[in-house]
């Protein structure tokens, strides 16, 4: 069966430093997702993509991040400066026709 | 704005016993709605998804029912099993390739 697959699992960064979230999509899919769950709470959008643009963003997805679809395969989120407050699990997803099929998540620390 | 709540937060039953889980959203102009396992640490696995002019879907001891006007869909587990120990989130989306919303979970413990 198809999967969306998500690099790194775990990823422990510094406050302040760039990380940048891999995901591989399904290979057909047209949509892509963000979501994130910081530890003990909701799962949260972040931010939804198509044709090669943001098509919406939650409040939480100010000009520190961004996303970007750099080869027609890979789907990245990038944090620029991170903060304390960006621990949490990152969730990529991927839609077509039907149902939205989530990634495994990376699990992002920041120290 | 859409708010999905899932009562109970937690719920501990013997091994054997059927379990319901509920889901409640305050807007009605859903597209589907969709329940998903989650295991501790892990990510999130589609169980059944219902689309707005569906009632009900099933998959093996799993069914779901969806009453759109009054907002609400319940979970039936059939025969739990130690297995079936996860949280279950409860997901609704207004049009298709729309975000989906999620609420906060039932963190379901099945006892030997």
């Amino acid at each position: 069966e198809p999967e969306v697959t998500q690099t790194p699992s775990h990823q422990v960064t510094q406050m302040g430093q760039e990380v940048i979230l891999r995901c591989v999509p399904i290979s057909n899919h047209l949509y892509f997702y963000w979501y994130r769950q910081i530890l003990g709470q909701k799962v949260e959008f972040l931010v939804s993509f198509y044709n090669n643009e943001i098509s919406e963003k939650s409040e939480i997805f100010d000009d520190q991040f961004s996303v970007e679809r750099p080869d027609g395969s890979n789907f990245t989120l990038k944090i620029r400066s991170t903060k304390l407050e960006d621990s949490a699990m990152y969730f990529c997803a991927s839609y077509h026709g039907t149902q939205l099929f989530f990634g495994s998540g990376t699990q992002l620390s920041v120290l | 704005k859409q708010e999905v709540t899932q009562i109970p937060a937690a719920l501990s039953v013997p091994e054997g016993e059927n379990l319901v889980l509920n889901c409640s959203f305050t807007d009605s102009a859903i597209y589907n709605l969709q329940w998903f396992r989650q295991d501790p640490g892990k990510g999130l696995t589609s169980l059944l998804l219902i689309q707005s002019s569906q009632r009900e879907q099933t998959s093996g001891r799993l069914n779901a029912s969806l009453d759109k006007s009054s907002g609400r869909s319940t979970l039936y587990i059939a025969a739990s099993q130690p297995g079936d120990s996860a949280t279950y989130l409860c997901a609704v989306n207004r049009n298709r390739d729309d975000k989906i919303i999620f609420g906060k979970g039932t963190r379901l413990h099945i006892l030997p």
